[in-house]
């Protein structure tokens, strides 16, 4: 069974520019996250999804933050503009549900250098 | 409010040495689960294990083992004869029953094995 996939792996821009992560989950499965890591740092949850609804968003900065998962699949995270305080690692997880028996699994997450 | 605190910022050992892992939290739900994550340097989170509030058993897969004490409010990991391989970081996560199943992660144990 495939994992969770999420693309591009490395990402480097300067700052103001826009920048979007892509994330498929595990077949099947109907919850998505997406989290964000800082260096040295336990994984911080920035939205969640139950099938395309966002049901979780409010740790995400919507002032340029941005996320949608359509047809309940695969699922895209925008920051617009970018700042250097964004350099982190952007990383995906799945799972069947949402209560606390349904294990996440995670991607292999994407690893954003502003500059 | 939730927390999981994990004290040992990082833990070098040297290989077919024991070694355990503390973990920490605090929660007011009665009911909520424990997990631990492995992050080697390719950057995925690797499910190790999940745990519920009401299974205080220790549980023991192959070198690794769990100590969970509901009276201590910890849920340490204990690697037996550590291996290279075992390099990485870990982290445990705890998720209440009613957060939708959104995780809060410690900051994390580093670990070296030696040769």
């Amino acid at each position: 069974e495939a994992g969770v996939v999420q693309s591009p792996r490395y990402k480097i821009i300067e700052k103001k520019q826009p920048v979007a992560f892509w994330c498929n989950p595990i077949s099947g499965h109907n919850t998505l996250y997406w989290y964000l890591q800082n260096l040295g740092q336990g994984p911080e949850l920035l939205i969640r999804y139950e099938n395309e609804e966002a049901v979780d968003d409010s740790q995400l900065p919507k002032d340029r933050f941005s996320a949608e998962r359509l047809k309940g699949v695969d699922s895209t995270l925008k920051i617009q503009p970018a700042e250097l305080g964004d350099s982190a690692v952007y990383l995906c997880a799945s799972s069947l549900g949402s209560l606390g028996t349904d294990t996440q699994y995670f991607g292999p997450g994407t690893r954003l250098t502003v500059l | 409010a939730q927390k999981v605190t994990q004290a040992q910022t990082e833990i070098s050992v040297v290989e077919k040495e024991d070694v355990t892992l503390d973990c920490v939290y605090e929660t007011r739900d009665t009911t909520y689960y424990l997990f631990w994550y492995k992050q080697p340097p390719s950057g995925e989170l690797v499910f190790l294990i999940r745990r519920n509030s009401f299974d205080e058993q220790n549980e023991i897969s192959g070198r690794y083992s769990w100590n969970f004490q509901k009276s201590t409010s910890s849920f340490n990991f204990t690697i037996t004869a550590s291996q290279v391989v075992d390099s990485a970081v870990y982290f445990c996560a705890l998720s209440g029953h009613n957060q939708g199943g959104k995780l809060i992660f410690g900051q994390g144990t580093e670990l070296s094995v030696k040769p």
